[in-house]
């Protein structure tokens, strides 16, 4: 059975610039949630979806940060503007339910020059 | 919210065994879970324990659970050069239904 997959693995952009990040969940799994992991630092919640619905989306920087997930299966995750800060890297996960055992991708690592 | 606290660093020697450490705050985390990353890869899950279980033993891990202290430790018994990774500690923050990581303690198997 095929994993969390992501794309792309690595992304090099200069500042201002938009990028997105694309998520395939595992098959059958309902939820899905996109994390940012800062150098040395553990996962944080950025959004979570049940099916195509965003149920939490508090710690997703709304001014520069879009994501969704419209069929409920795969979902994109969007910056525009990116900012230096924003180098990092982000990280998808799914489940099948809200409650059950997260699994993750092999996350995207973002370099903003 | 939850609040989960690892140690930053850990070196072992091959063959003896590791010991990983994690506070948490929540009491009523359901699971706590331990998951595995290596170099320029995502967060492979390890292992999980229930809230109502004081030991769950998996091969070469075993997890203890102290409820009473909120303290939760992997233990890597004959520890591999393949072992060394960051391992995170991760709880359920109850009221929001996410997950809670530690900063990750990056253990480091000398030869």
């Amino acid at each position: 059975e095929a994993g969390v997959v992501q794309s792309p693995r690595y992304k090099i952009i200069e500042k201002k610039q938009p990028v997105a990040f694309w998520c395939n969940p595992i098959s059958g799994h309902n939820t899905l949630y996109w994390y940012l992991q800062n150098l040395g630092q553990g996962p944080e919640l950025l959004i979570r979806y049940e099916n195509e619905e965003a149920v939490d989306d508090s710690q997703l920087p709304k001014d520069r940060f879009s994501a969704e997930r419209l069929k409920g299966v795969d979902s994109t995750l969007k910056i525009q503007p990116a900012e230096l800060g924003d180098s990092a890297v982000y990280l998808c996960a799914s489940s099948l339910g809200t409650e059950e055992t997260q699994y993750f991708g092999p996350g995207t690592r973002l370099l903003v020059l | 919210g939850e609040d989960v606290e690892q140690s930053l660093f850990l070196s072992v020697r091959e063959g003896d065994s590791s010991v990983i450490n994690c506070t948490y705050t929540d009491s009523s985390s359901t699971y706590l879970y331990w998951y595995k990353q290596e170099p320029g890869a995502g967060l492979q899950l390890l292992t999980y324990i229930f809230s109502n279980m004081d030991m769950k033993q998996d091969q070469r891990l075993t997890v203890l659970l102290n409820k009473k202290d909120k303290h939760l430790s992997l233990r890597i018994a004959d520890t591999q050069t393949g072992d060394s990774a960051i391992y995170f500690c991760a709880a359920p923050n109850g009221s929001a239904r996410q997950l809670t990581f530690g900063s990750g303690t990056q253990l480091t198997v000398l030869p």
